[in-house]
């Protein structure tokens, strides 16, 4: 399997730019794909091939990917942003790896 | 727009099998990547296994105790998990997967089952 590292927590301000990490050994070589989870609710997806964003998502919410460590990177932090943020990677040798999940917490 | 929904019984009792059913609307199930995943409580997401243009592949350290089908007239996907224990206990996603050229995400989720492994 594929390790892929992320902090268990990030706090902002509104307003402020929040950034979210995802660790993992030549991650820059690889896709990552990342997903929103609101409480009690199923992932949803924000940005995709490192740098995609499905319709419907804010240009607010962009990425970059090198070496060993990619980045959400939230600007102009709004409440309806506080959620989890989960990191995905696929590759045909691990598979599908997931990050352990951030909790993006509005202050 | 696609929509899935995970239905079956909440509760099961150790060593028993864990039977779900993913049931999609909006779009065909045909030519699409279509998984299961699981979420523990306070955990991260762990895939468990897709099925693929008529194949299965699995998570290797669920594979010996999952299998999935897809009745295509039916428009659903099931997973089966057998000899469930509490680690077994989490949230269910069955989920929708984007195959490119050189990466998998998931663009649709069903809002997700869970499942208690208790006697």
């Amino acid at each position: 399997s594929y390790a892929l590292t992320q902090p268990p927590s990030v706090s902002v301000a509104p307003g402020e730019t929040a950034r979210i990490t995802c660790g993992g050994y030549d991650i820059g070589s690889k896709r990552v794909h990342w997903y929103q989870q609101r409480p009690g609710q199923a992932p949803l997806l924000v940005m995709y091939y490192d740098s995609d964003r499905p319709s419907g998502i804010p240009e607010r919410f962009s990425t970059s990917n090198s070496g060993t460590m990619a980045t959400l990177t939230i600007s102009r932090v709004e409440v309806e942003d506080e959620a989890d943020y989960h990191c995905h990677v696929w590759d045909s040798n691990n598979g599908h790896s997931f990050g352990g999940g951030t909790r993006l917490t509005v202050l | 727009q696609v929509q899935l929904q995970e239905s079956g019984p909440g509760l099961v009792k150790p060593s028993e099998t864990l039977s779900l059913i993913c049931t999609v609307s909006g779009d065909s199930i045909s030519s699409y990547y279509w998984s299961w995943l699981r979420q523990s409580v306070g955990r991260g997401l762990e895939w468990i296994g897709r099925f693929y243009t008529g194949n299965t592949k699995f998570n290797p350290s669920l594979k010996s105790r999952v299998n999935m089908s897809v009745d295509t007239s039916q428009k659903q996907f099931s997973l089966k998990l057998s000899s469930v224990t509490a680690a077994d206990t989490a949230v269910y996603y069955c989920a929708r997967g984007i195959v490119g050229r050189t990466s998998i995400y998931f663009d649709s989720w069903g809002q997700g089952k869970l499942v208690t492994v208790s006697s």
